[in-house]
């Protein structure tokens, strides 16, 4: 099993621009989440899904939105970017325990 | 004030033990979680404890839980260099489609 993938992993990005963050899990999971951490901090919910064709809200979610078509993707789309935005970006899946992606480093400019 | 709250700094040398400690504050959760992450990586499940458990040991790890106090504690026995990493405490609430709640993160600082 591969767990968790993400792409790009790394992105620069001028204000304005939009962007999608891919995830990928081959667990089979239903629950997956993406968090963003900012420096010095600890992780923030931007959106969640309980399974394929249902999402919602987390703690962050202003300036972004997601899709969840399948059990395996999750991506998350930026419209308009903004330097706010400028985080590291964590997929996650799973229940009781759950797995992280080895995260996107996203600047904005 | 925030949901989890760790001290930011830990360090010790080579073979001591290690405790990292971890207050939260809703009753409750359901499961506590200690999570692992390098420089540039993502975040490593270590362990994970039900709230209706007062300790659980995995080799040199070992979480002890007051639910009485929501005190959490992760004690890394023989710690070791490659143990330096920032340990991230979480928990787990009865909402939002069981997403975790995160600590800002303890940097460990293992001395040789």
């Amino acid at each position: 099993n591969a767990g968790v993938t993400q792409t790009p992993k790394f992105r620069i990005l001028k204000i304005g621009q939009s962007m999608t963050l891919q995830c990928t899990q081959d667990m089979n999971h239903n629950y997956m989440y993406w968090y963003r951490q900012d420096p010095g901090m600890g992780l923030k919910l931007i959106y969640y899904s309980v399974g394929a064709g249902i999402t919602d809200k987390g703690e962050v979610p202003n300036g972004y939105n997601v899709s969840r078509s399948t059990t395996e993707d999750f991506p998350l789309r930026l419209e308009l970017a903004a330097p706010s935005q400028t985080s590291v970006y964590f997929c996650a899946s799973g229940g009781n325990e759950q797995f992280f992606g080895p995260g996107t480093r996203l600047t904005v400019l | 004030g925030e949901d989890v709250e760790q001290s930011l700094f830990l360090s010790v040398r080579e073979g001591d033990s290690s405790v990292i400690n971890c207050t939260y504050t809703d009753s409750s959760s359901t499961y506590l979680y200690w999570y692992k992450q390098e420089p540039g990586a993502g975040l490593q499940l270590l362990t994970y404890i039900f709230s209706n458990m007062d300790m659980k040991q995995d080799q040199r790890l070992t979480v002890l839980l007051n639910k009485k106090d929501k005190h959490l504690s992760l004690r890394i026995a023989d710690t070791q260099t490659g143990d330096s990493a920032i340990y991230f405490c979480a928990e787990r609430k009865n909402q939002a489609g069981t997403a975790l709640i995160f600590g800002k993160g303890t940097t460990l600082s293992v001395s040789s």
